[in-house]
């Protein structure tokens, strides 16, 4: 069955960076792209991007460009996502999700979701 | 622009039936949408994919009671036989060429 665990809880100060790791099992890691989705306390769901675990590639929602950065490692089917320059509305659930495939025009949904990290920004 | 808009909340009696609704924004009626639920102090579950022409293809799992329709620019999720444990946040989601993904802002359900 498929499983996605994510690393535990954070609480980082302003400024600086965090890095959440997802572990991916019970199935090929390379052949799902990998979301990453974050919830604020009491708010919705927002999408941060898209790693392509295959090949590396990215796609970042315009709001994240240049502070988030996605990558894996292949090796041990596993995700990550790493947020620079924390602030504290940063403050969310951070969520890895599998996609149901490739992410192309006619399909672009996670499929699977992570149990989601905690990461607190506070000074 | 791609947005998806939902009502905050619902309620409905345990038991009973259902009918969330997700609109999407005008000149994007065609689009497909996926709908997840979130239980209290979970992640979110995948549910369905929904086409514009109402077919649907459910989640792992997934019981019969939640079924997926569509009429023009809106998206509907049917829960029937409502059970306690489908008191949840459902959130519906969509994908586009310039915008990869974007969710609604979700419905709370209220199961009475």
């Amino acid at each position: 069955q498929v499983q996605l665990v994510q690393s535990g809880a954070e609480v980082k100060k302003p400024g600086a960076s965090v890095k959440v790791s997802c572990k991916a099992s019970g199935y090929t890691f390379t052949g799902y792209y990998m979301h990453w989705v974050r919830q604020a306390p009491g708010q919705g769901l927002e999408w941060m991007g898209w790693i392509n675990p295959n090949s590396g590639g990215t796609n970042y929602a315009q709001k994240f460009q240049g502070r988030v950065t996605m990558t894996r490692d292949t090796s041990i089917s596993t995700a990550y996502m790493e947020l620079s320059r924390l602030r504290s509305d940063d403050t969310a659930v951070y969520y890895c999700a599998r996609d149901g495939g490739h992410c192309s025009s006619t399909s672009c949904y996670p499929d699977y979701w992570g149990q989601g990290t905690l990461v607190t920004v506070s000074s | 622009q791609l947005v998806l808009t939902q009502s905050p909340s619902a309620s409905a009696s345990l038991g009973a039936s259902v009918k969330l609704t997700c609109t999407l924004s005008s000149g994007h009626s065609s689009y497909a949408i996926a709908w997840h639920q979130q239980q209290p102090e979970k992640g979110p579950r995948y549910l369905m994919k929904l086409n514009s022409d109402g077919s649907h293809s459910k989640g792992d799992g997934i019981p019969d009671r939640f079924s997926g329709s569509s009429s023009g620019a809106e998206r509907y999720l049917t829960i029937s036989s409502l059970q306690s444990e489908d008191e949840a946040d459902y959130y519906c989601q969509t994908w586009g060429t310039g915008i990869p993904v974007v969710f609604g802002g979700g419905t709370k359900l209220t199961v009475l």
